[in-house]
C-alpha cells in the first residue's frame, strides 16, 4: 500500500537551533517526493520537490531535503530556525506520470521557542 | 497568495444539508484536486479533473461529487451532510495532468462545520 509516515506529530526547537523533520514513504516504485507548509489559516506552500537526479535538493525559505532510497526517506533539514517557522509541515508522494494525485502524511506541528 | 481562490471561506450548515464548494484555479492551469483535511483523516486526495474530465479519483464518498466547468472553475458538492464531514477543503491547481513532479497550488480552504 501507498504510504507517507512522519514519526513526529510535534516537534519544539529553540530560534536558532538546526531542525529536521523526518519522512518514511511507502511506495511501489520511485515516487516523485514533496514538502508542504501550512501556516495557521492558509494553505499549503510547497517547499521543495524531488524527482531526479542529486539527492540533496534546495528549497525555498532555507530549506532542503535528502532523499535516502534505501531508507525510504526524504527528510527535511534546515541550519537555523526562525520564529516564523512555526507551522505545520507536510510530507508527500506522488506518481511519476498520469495524475496528480499527492499521498500526504499526517504532518508535524513546528513550535519555535524563543 | 497562491493564485488559487475557494469560496466561502467558512461554512456552517446542519446535518443532511447540502453545500457546494467553489475553487478558481490559477490562471493557464488546467487541472484542478480537491483535498479533503479533517483531524481524523488527515490530508486526504478526493478527486482530479482535467480541462473539464475526471482524471482521478481518491477517498471520496458518494454524497459527494465534482465537476469542472468549461471557465475550468470546479466545484465540490457534498449532501446529505453528517457530523464526520466537518474539515478543511481544499482545492489545488496544476497547469498539466498531473504526475512528474508538477507543483500543485493550493488555495486558503473552505472550512466546513456541520451541526
Amino acid at each position: 500500500a501507498q504510504s507517507v509516515t512522519q514519526p513526529d506529530i510535534h516537534i519544539t526547537v529553540s530560534e536558532g537551533a538546526s531542525l529536521e523533520l523526518r519522512c518514511n514513504y511507502s511506495y511501489g516504485a520511485t515516487p516523485y517526493l514533496f514538502w508542504y507548509v501550512q501556516s495557521p489559516g492558509q494553505g499549503l506552500q510547497l517547499l521543495l520537490k524531488y524527482f531526479s537526479g542529486d539527492t540533496l535538493v534546495q528549497g525555498i525559505k532555507g530549506f532542503e531535503a535528502e532523499f535516502k532510497r534505501s531508507q525510504s526517506s526524504f527528510n527535511l533539514r534546515k541550519p537555523s530556525v526562525h520564529w516564523s517557522d512555526a507551522a505545520e509541515y507536510f510530507c508527500a508522494v506522488g506518481p511519476r506520470s498520469g495524475t496528480g494525485k499527492l499521498i500526504f502524511g499526517q504532518g508535524t506541528t513546528l513550535q519555535v521557542k524563543p | 497568495d497562491s493564485g488559487v481562490t475557494q469560496t466561502p471561506k467558512h461554512l456552517i450548515t446542519a446535518t443532511g444539508q447540502r453545500v457546494t464548494l467553489r475553487c478558481s484555479p490559477r490562471s493557464g492551469d488546467l487541472s484542478v484536486y480537491w483535498y479533503q483535511q479533517s483531524l481524523d483523516q488527515g490530508l486526504q486526495f478526493l478527486i482530479q479533473y482535467y480541462n473539464g474530465e475526471e482524471r482521478a479519483k481518491g477517498n471520496i464518498l458518494e454524497r459527494f461529487s465534482a465537476q469542472q466547468f468549461p471557465d475550468l472553475h470546479s466545484e465540490l458538492n457534498l449532501s446529505s451532510l453528517e457530523l464526520g464531514d466537518s474539515a478543511l477543503y481544499f482545492c489545488a491547481s496544476s497547469v498539466g495532468l498531473g504526475g512528474a513532479g508538477e507543483t500543485q497550488y493550493f488555495g486558503p480552504g473552505t472550512r466546513l462545520l456541520v451541526l
